[in-house]
């Protein structure tokens, strides 16, 4: 059974460009959900997907957007990015049932804007 | 709305001594509780969690976290920490919905030799 696996590990963009990060779901999970962790916070919730369908957001403009594909991996697409999108980001993925209980995370995204 | 409030950013304790890691959270629904643990540039792992019955949950490696209801708070503790558990805690809570987990910034534990 293999884990949550993001890419790339590191990005380096420059302002105003576009970046998009993958995550490929731990095997079975159905559900996954995206954070950004800046440096020194908590992690904090773009959104969640489940059958390639966005099902909650959180506090982010809509430059933030995602796709999930029928074997529920999935993408973060990021437009325009601005300085404060220098972050972690985190890819977690679950089954639907128990997405509230039980969650596993990837080793994550450091995405750099220049 | 839901918060969750780390109070200490880090907590520096000697090796084989006990430590608490504090969390109160805020919510106007029942929720879950979680402890989650990251080391230096890795995700996070799941350390336990609160979903209901008993007020005390524990780990595999010697954790535990109580949950009480009337001060909402879900405080970690240890009663004797390893040089291997420093790393960065976040405590989070799920109000049950889709709106993800709520984390606090986080307690960095600092294990002296």
């Amino acid at each position: 059974e293999t884990g949550v696996t993001q890419s790339p590990t590191h990005l380096i963009k420059t302002r105003g460009q576009q970046v998009t990060l993958r995550c490929s779901s731990q095997s079975g999970h159905n559900t996954v959900s995206w954070y950004q962790q800046a440096l020194g916070q908590g992690p904090q919730f773009i959104f969640q997907y489940y059958r390639e369908e966005e099902n909650g957001r959180g506090n982010f403009p809509p430059r933030f957007s995602g796709l999930q594909f029928p074997n529920y991996s999935s993408e973060l697409n990021v437009n325009a990015l601005e300085l404060d999108d220098s972050a972690l980001y985190l890819c977690a993925s679950s089954l639907e049932a128990v997405v509230n209980t039980e969650a596993f995370f990837g080793q994550g995204t450091r995405l750099t804007v220049v | 709305a839901q918060s969750v409030t780390q109070l200490d950013s880090q907590v520096p304790v000697f090796e084989e001594a006990p430590v608490e890691l504090r969390c109160n959270y805020s919510s106007s629904v029942s929720v879950y509780l979680f402890w989650y643990v990251q080391y230096p540039n890795q995700g996070l792992q799941l350390l336990l969690k609160y979903l209901s019955g008993s007020t005390l949950v524990e780990s595999i490696n010697g954790f535990e976290a109580e949950f009480n209801k009337s001060q909402t708070s879900f405080h970690l503790r240890k009663p004797s920490v390893h040089i291997s558990d420093t790393a960065e805690y976040f405590c989070a809570v799920s109000d049950r919905g889709a709106d993800g987990l709520t984390f606090g910034k986080g307690t960095h534990l600092i294990i002296q030799p």
